[in-house]
């Protein structure tokens, strides 16, 4: 079935420095790709949509300037966590509908364990 | 997208089916049922999921009621394996973009 990789799996940074994940839908294209956060013990809180060849929309309360999407391609959506902090330290999780305006699953990422010291 | 309830926790033996209830009374008539699980630190699995048929598959069976306000998740034989969090959600055709719940947390016991 349709795949979706994320790398990397887990992430150490230092306070201050930007961090880049990536997300990939591995054998199908995905015009439409989605971030989640997730915190401890919490559920998945969806972040953002990202849309390829135009800019990503944010859900209420995420910072855009902060959590930069990019998705250059078909196959590729980039987050990129500037200037991290400590409270930024969250598992982050990507997913891409499989066939898109259809009746289908989505497909999630293995997820990348960011914390930030 | 319909909010759904779902009770925080269940314990299941291992070998005995698990039934995880989800409520979803606002549901309106194009949105399906979806079912994902999440086993620590990982990213959520596909379960199933439906519109208003049952629906079952390799890894588990779907009952919606008939006025589709709520709907059952059955594992038929619970493994340790299947120890998890059960988000059930309900979505549109179109957007896949999932907004989870709290899910349930459910433990198979020995």
């Amino acid at each position: 079935g349709a795949v979706v990789s994320q790398h990397p799996s887990r992430v150490i940074c230092k306070s201050g420095t930007s961090v880049k994940i990536e997300c990939r839908s591995l054998d199908f294209q995905a015009t439409t790709m989605f971030w989640y956060r997730q915190f401890p013990k919490q559920s998945l809180m969806l972040m953002a949509t990202s849309n390829e060849g135009s800019k990503a929309t944010y859900e209420q309360g995420v910072e855009k300037d902060k959590f930069l999407i990019n998705h250059a391609s078909l196959t590729l959506s980039t987050l990129t966590v500037t200037s991290a902090h400590p409270e930024d330290s969250s598992f982050y999780i990507c997913s891409a509908p499989g066939r898109p305006f259809m009746n289908t699953e989505a497909f999630f990422g293995q997820g990348t364990r960011l914390t930030v010291v | 997208d319909a909010k759904t309830t779902q009770p925080p926790s269940m314990d299941c033996a291992e070998g005995r089916a698990a039934n995880l209830p989800c409520n979803h009374s606002t549901i309106s008539g194009n949105e399906y049922v979806y079912w994902y699980r999440q086993i620590h630190s990982q990213g959520p699995q596909y379960i199933i999921h439906g519109l208003k048929n049952n629906e079952t598959n390799e890894m588990a069976s779907l009952i919606i009621t008939e006025d589709r306000k709520s709907s059952t998740l059955i594992l038929p034989h619970a493994t340790l394996r299947d120890t998890a969090v059960y988000y059930c959600i309900v979505i549109e055709v179109t957007g896949n973009q999932f907004y989870f719940g709290t899910g349930t947390s459910l433990t198979v016991i020995p």
